[in-house]
């Protein structure tokens, strides 16, 4: 049973535009929601979180936003780059940094 | 820097051998987790351990067992590999700073 959802395997940008990758989640005890950026043969690589008393939080170029009422949530890259492509998990968990849930990813490929 | 090693980037075993992938963090965290990626599966967890000699088995814990002598090192042990244990495997350490990962060990099992 998935409990977190990425249903967009793959999605093409083109550089300077916006990405956005989506997620759900069925779990209501989740709280605390995590993106991941992982390359090819490297570990992943944390890039944002969001606790679930929140409903956006911004880190530069990235943002995550929580819908709960929806158990949905999204990342958004603005503006991307070459760089950027790669794949990014959505993760959850029931307490902070503690055991994550994974989502199956989505392969970004920003275009020139 | 977080670090978290695994002690091989790559490996080929063969069938029924018993393998043992390694993991060494040295940020003192208590947490330590092992995953595994596959295509399409995304990354599932197989065991994870809150203190030294503790484990939990994760969501497949089968064909796997793990080992937390010292707090710093998080072994998984595969006790008769088998080729559906082909895979890449992925450990992490967490705390309040975070979760991070090691490079990842890509094991093959022929």
């Amino acid at each position: 049973d998935q409990q977190v959802k990425q249903n967009s395997p793959s999605l093409s940008v083109q550089e300077g535009r916006i990405s956005i990758l989506n997620c759900d989640y069925t779990n209501s005890m989740f709280d605390y929601f995590l993106w991941y950026k992982k390359y090819p043969a490297e570990g992943p690589t944390f890039l944002i979180s969001i606790s679930s008393i929140k409903d956006k939080n911004e880190d530069g170029r990235f943002t995550v936003f929580l819908n709960k009422s929806a158990k949905h949530l999204s990342l958004h890259i603005v503006p991307s780059q070459p760089g950027d492509s790669a794949v990014y998990f959505c993760a959850a968990s029931e307490k902070g940094w503690d055991k994550l849930t994974f989502g199956t990813g989505t392969r970004l490929q920003v275009t020139l | 820097d977080v670090k978290v090693t695994q002690s091989s980037r790559y490996l080929v075993k063969r069938t029924g051998e018993k393998v043992f992938l390694e993991c060494v963090q040295d940020m003192d965290h208590e947490n330590m987790f092992w995953y595994r990626q596959d295509p399409g599966l995304g990354l599932r967890l197989i065991y994870f351990s809150y203190d030294v000699k503790m484990k939990e088995k994760g969501d497949i814990p089968e064909g796997y067992s793990v080992s937390r002598e010292k707090k710093e090192r998080f072994s998984l042990i595969l006790e008769s590999a088998s080729t559906n244990q082909t895979s890449m495997y992925l450990c992490a350490s967490s705390s309040r700073e975070g979760a991070f990962f090691g490079q990842g060990t890509r094991l093959t099992v022929v």
